[in-house]
């Protein structure tokens, strides 16, 4: 099965930062890399599809980049509604699999 | 819109059956996927469903014991849970997935709680 690695585990920021969270493949799953932003008590919500695709709906801050095994979700100017966990999820190969999550404090 | 029902308190060993309603799309061209978030932890991918149903896959964690099926007739997709651990608690989501080729899941519902505990 494919390992999904996310760092840091947790990052602490404020409002306005810019913030870049990273997210590594144990392979190659070329561009098949999803992000998710989850907020305590609710379900997840897409962000991002195929590593760099916004879903719609989504604000332009959040951008994805990257292919291969390294990928990074970076939100340019933090607000306050973007602090939460974030997971990324390879969607290349099943078992789908998601890393253990980045949570975006204050 | 996706409605998950069917979760509740289980004992170890027993069965319980997810479903999941499908509203506002054409659900009989998506795919659909299960996941699941045990209490306080990370996201658990459990299963997928192709549109006709022909293609299916689970979790190693899963496989043997649950069940995924759908009903495009009914715009359902099922979770059959058998031989429950107290490891299987958590919330478990339907979600559809994206439109475009492996692009993940594009909409999630807003799960449905199982317990598995004497």
């Amino acid at each position: 099965d494919i390992q999904m690695t996310q760092s840091p585990s947790s990052l602490s920021a404020s409002v306005g930062d810019r913030v870049t969270l990273t997210c590594r493949a144990s392979q190659d799953i070329s561009t098949f890399l999803a992000w998710f932003q989850q907020k305590p008590g609710k379900p997840p919500k897409s962000l991002i599809y195929r590593a760099s695709n916004l879903q719609s709906g989504v604000p332009s801050r959040f951008s994805g980049s990257g292919s291969g095994t390294d990928f990074t979700l970076t939100i340019s100017s933090l607000q306050p509604e973007d602090f939460a966990t974030y997971y990324c999820l390879q969607c290349n190969t099943y078992p789908l699999t998601f890393g253990g999550g980045t949570t975006v404090e204050i | 819109q996706l409605v998950e029902s069917g979760g509740g308190l289980v004992q170890p060993g027993g069965s319980l059956r997810l479903s999941c309603a499908a509203s506002g799309f054409a659900f009989n061209t998506y795919e659909m996927h299960w996941v699941r978030q045990a209490p306080g932890e990370g996201l658990e991918w459990v299963s997928f469903i192709s549109n006709s149903g022909s293609t299916i896959y689970y979790a190693d964690s899963v496989k043997g014991r649950f069940t995924i099926s759908r009903d495009n007739a009914r715009n359902s997709v099922y979770l059959q849970m058998n031989s429950l651990r107290a490891e299987d608690t958590a919330v478990y989501y339907c979600a559809r997935q994206g439109g475009y080729y492996k692009s993940g899941v594009d909409n999630w519902g807003q799960g449905t709680l199982v317990t598995v505990s004497s």
